[in-house]
């Protein structure tokens, strides 16, 4: 059994551009989740995708947006990058109806 | 609004001593309370998790305390070890949105 996987381990950008994170989710897992972690801070809840479609969004702009696929990975696209997008954004799975998350290693984002 | 509140920021143990992480809550519709350790480089991985039908629950060296009149939850880590030296998180979650909410986290260092 494989643990949720994220890619690319880190990235730089500038700002205004765009960026597509990736992560595949646990074996089995069918909920994916997508937080954002500014240093020093706790996750923020970013959106969750189930059955391929938006299942609940924090408090983030239209700017980020995501995509799940028929075999649950998902990806995390932000648009007209900021400095302050400059965090670590992490990739969580768990299955539908249960509390327990499973978080990825995370995709370290500079914003220069 | 910080819905759930953690201290302290940081904290220091000699090895073999107790480390106690504090958090309050303000939703009452919080129903399930996981900790999460989390290593530089890595993404949270779940620790322990209490639901507030008991009021302490323990694996091993980890403890969480509950009080639901309170509004108020704690982790004792005993015997602390310097491999404990790490990131915890606590985090809170309403019933049917399987989206935690994460405390700021607090900074564990364990001296040998």
């Amino acid at each position: 059994e494989t643990g949720v996987t994220q890619s690319p381990t880190h990235l730089i950008k500038t700002r205004g551009q765009q960026v597509t994170l990736r992560c595949s989710s646990q074996s089995g897992h069918n909920t994916v989740s997508w937080y954002q972690q500014a240093l020093g801070q706790g996750p923020q809840f970013i959106f969750q995708y189930y059955r391929e479609e938006e299942n609940g969004r924090g408090n983030f702009p239209p700017r980020f947006s995501g995509l799940q696929f028929p075999n649950y990975s998902s990806e995390l696209n932000v648009n007209a990058l900021e400095l302050d997008d400059s965090a670590l954004y992490l990739c969580a799975s768990s299955l539908t109806g249960q509390d327990t998350q499973y978080f990825g290693p995370g995709t370290r984002l500079t914003v220069l | 609004q910080q819905q759930v509140k953690q201290s302290p920021q940081s904290l220091i143990v000699q090895k073999g001593g107790i480390s106690i992480i504090n958090c309050a809550y303000e939703n009452t519709a919080f129903d399930y309370f996981p900790w999460y350790q989390q290593f530089p480089g890595k993404g949270p991985a779940l620790l322990i998790a209490i639901r507030p039908d008991v009021s302490e629950k323990k694996e091993g060296r980890f403890t969480i305390s509950f009080n639901k009149s309170a509004k108020q939850f704690s982790l004792h880590i005993m015997d602390s070890q310097p491999g404990d030296s790490a990131t915890y998180f606590c985090a809170a979650s309403r019933g049917g949105s399987y989206i935690p909410t994460f405390g700021r986290g607090t900074s564990l260092i364990v001296h040998p």
